[in-house]
C-alpha cells in the first residue's frame, strides 16, 4: 500500500539549513507527485512545494528563495531542503501524494528552530 | 495569492445534528476546492476533493458543495469521531490553505 514517511533533525539552529527526507513505498516518483506542507505548532497548514512526476518543481512564492526539493527515483526519496531558518520555521513538515490533492500522508516530522 | 476564509472557526453541535462548515475565496477557484480532516496529533485526511467527490472510503455523511466563491463541507449525521479541525485548500492557482474550523461535540 501506499505510504509516505518523512526523516530528519528534530532541531535546527536559527540561520542553519534543514534537510529532510520523504521516503516513499508503494507509488513510484515517475509517476506521482510529492508535496510538503507544514504546520507550526497549533496553527494552519502552509503548502511549501511540489515535486511532479516529471521531475518539475513550483514552490510558494513566500519562501521559495529559502527551498528546494528535489529526488531520488531509485531510493524512492524526495528530499526538501529549506536555509536561513528562523524560529518562525519550527513546525511539523510533512509530504503528502499528488500535487493538488495530497490524498496520502507521512505521520509528519517536527523541526523546531532553536540555539 | 487567494486568500481562504473558513467560518465559524470553532463550531460545538450535538450527535446526530446537521453541521455545515463554509469556506470562502477572495476570487472564484472553478471549483478546485479540497477538504480534509486532521485529528489531533494525526496527519490530515482527504475527504472532499474539486468540490464535491468523495474520497474512497470517506463515510457518506460527508459532502461537499460550492461554486464561485463560496464553498460548504455538510456533515448529515454528526458522530463522535467527527471531532477534528477540517481544513479547505483551494488548487485553482497557487495552493493555499484556509485557517480551518474546530468541531466540538456539545
Amino acid at each position: 500500500q501506499v505510504q509516505l514517511k518523512e526523516s530528519g533533525p528534530g532541531l535546527v539552529q536559527p540561520s542553519q539549513t534543514l534537510s529532510l527526507t520523504c521516503t516513499v513505498s508503494g507509488l513510484s516518483l515517475t509517476s506521482n507527485s510529492v508535496s510538503w506542507i507544514r504546520q507550526p505548532p497549533g496553527k494552519g497548514l502552509e503548502w511549501m512545494g511540489v515535486i511532479w512526476s516529471n521531475g518539475g518543481t513550483d514552490y510558494n512564492s513566500a519562501i521559495k528563495s529559502r527551498l528546494s526539493i528535489s529526488r531520488d527515483t531509485s531510493k524512492s526519496q524526495v528530499f526538501l531542503k529549506m536555509n536561513s531558518l528562523q524560529t518562525e520555521d519550527t513546525a511539523m513538515y510533512f509530504c503528502a501524494r499528488r500535487g493538488n490533492l495530497f490524498d496520502y500522508w507521512g505521520q509528519g516530522v517536527m523541526v523546531t528552530v532553536s540555539s | 495569492d487567494i486568500q481562504m476564509t473558513q467560518s465559524p472557526s470553532v463550531l460545538s453541535a450535538s450527535v446526530g445534528d446537521r453541521v455545515t462548515l463554509n469556506c470562502k475565496a477572495s476570487q472564484n477557484i472553478n471549483k478546485y476546492l479540497n477538504w480534509y480532516q486532521q485529528k489531533l496529533g494525526e496527519a490530515p485526511k482527504l475527504l472532499i476533493y474539486n468540490t464535491n467527490n468523495l474520497q474512497t472510503g470517506i463515510p457518506s455523511r460527508f459532502s461537499g458543495s460550492g461554486s464561485g466563491t463560496d464553498y460548504t463541507l455538510t456533515i448529515s449525521s454528526l458522530q463522535p469521531e467527527d471531532v477534528a479541525t477540517y481544513f479547505c485548500f483551494q488548487h485553482n492557482s497557487w495552493p493555499t490553505f484556509g485557517s480551518g474550523t474546530k468541531l466540538e461535540i456539545k
